[in-house]
């Protein structure tokens, strides 16, 4: 079974850091390109992050550029977001998606990790 | 404020159809390929539709997409009490830094 599984969420307080872990399983994950998105209670979707299959190219939203950082370790199946410099409005469900194949889509999402920012 | 505007809900009765625009701009519609998303309560989103107008294996005929020009439009036949739930358009943005776009999201009432 194709699968993300997100872990790595909690509390922490402001200017504080996480790392975020996807572990990915049923798919050859070295050959997809992946990104983070993120959804704040009672708020729409937005994405965070993008890394090729290589990790040779990142994109990052301008909310979390210079604090975040994306990476992968394809020997391991896992995806990671290093998030330093936490605030408040970091507060969110952070879900690993996985890009479809030669189509500009996120076809399978994992089931979410919840981060909370607060002292 | 999205990039991508749809209505924040329609709603209609169970066997209705209802349509869900995102409207948006050459930077991001008008150049790139649109996909929709369900997220049911509670839930992961889901995909739905890609590349403006198919769908992944597992999705009834049901749902389908469009396009035109910086518009994009998700319809949904023969509506259920299981469709109830958020829909999300999305695109590449190439305005000013490669982003990735949603739409603010659309709830669906099935009355």
């Amino acid at each position: 079974e194709v699968q993300l599984v997100e872990s790595g969420g909690g509390l922490v307080q402001p200017g504080g850091s996480l790392r975020l872990s996807c572990a990915a399983s049923g798919f050859t994950f070295s050959s997809y390109e992946m990104n983070w998105v993120r959804q704040a209670p009672g708020k729409g979707l937005e994405w965070v992050s993008y890394i090729s299959s290589s990790g040779s190219t990142i994109y990052y939203a301008d909310s979390v550029k210079g604090r975040f950082t994306i990476s992968r370790d394809n020997a391991k199946n896992s995806l990671y977001l290093q998030m330093n410099s936490l605030r408040a409005e970091d507060t969110a469900v952070y879900y690993c998606a996985r890009d479809a194949v030669r189509s500009e889509a996120f076809d399978i999402w994992g089931q979410g990790t919840m981060v909370t920012v607060s002292s | 404020q999205s990039v991508l505007t749809q209505p924040p809900s329609v709603s209609a009765a169970p066997g209705q159809k209802v349509t869900i625009s995102c409207s948006g701009s050459s930077s991001n519609i008008g150049n790139n390929y649109v996909s929709w998303y369900q997220q049911l309560p509670g839930t992961a989103p889901k995909l739905l539709i890609y590349d403006n107008n198919k769908r992944p294996s597992g999705i009834p005929d049901r749902f389908s997409g469009s396009k035109s020009g910086t518009s994009a439009t998700l319809g949904i036949t023969g509506l259920q009490t299981g469709d109830e739930a958020d829909y999300y358009c999305g695109t590449w943005d190439s305005s000013l830094s490669a982003n990735w776009v949603f739409g603010g999201g659309t709830k669906l009432t099935v009355l």
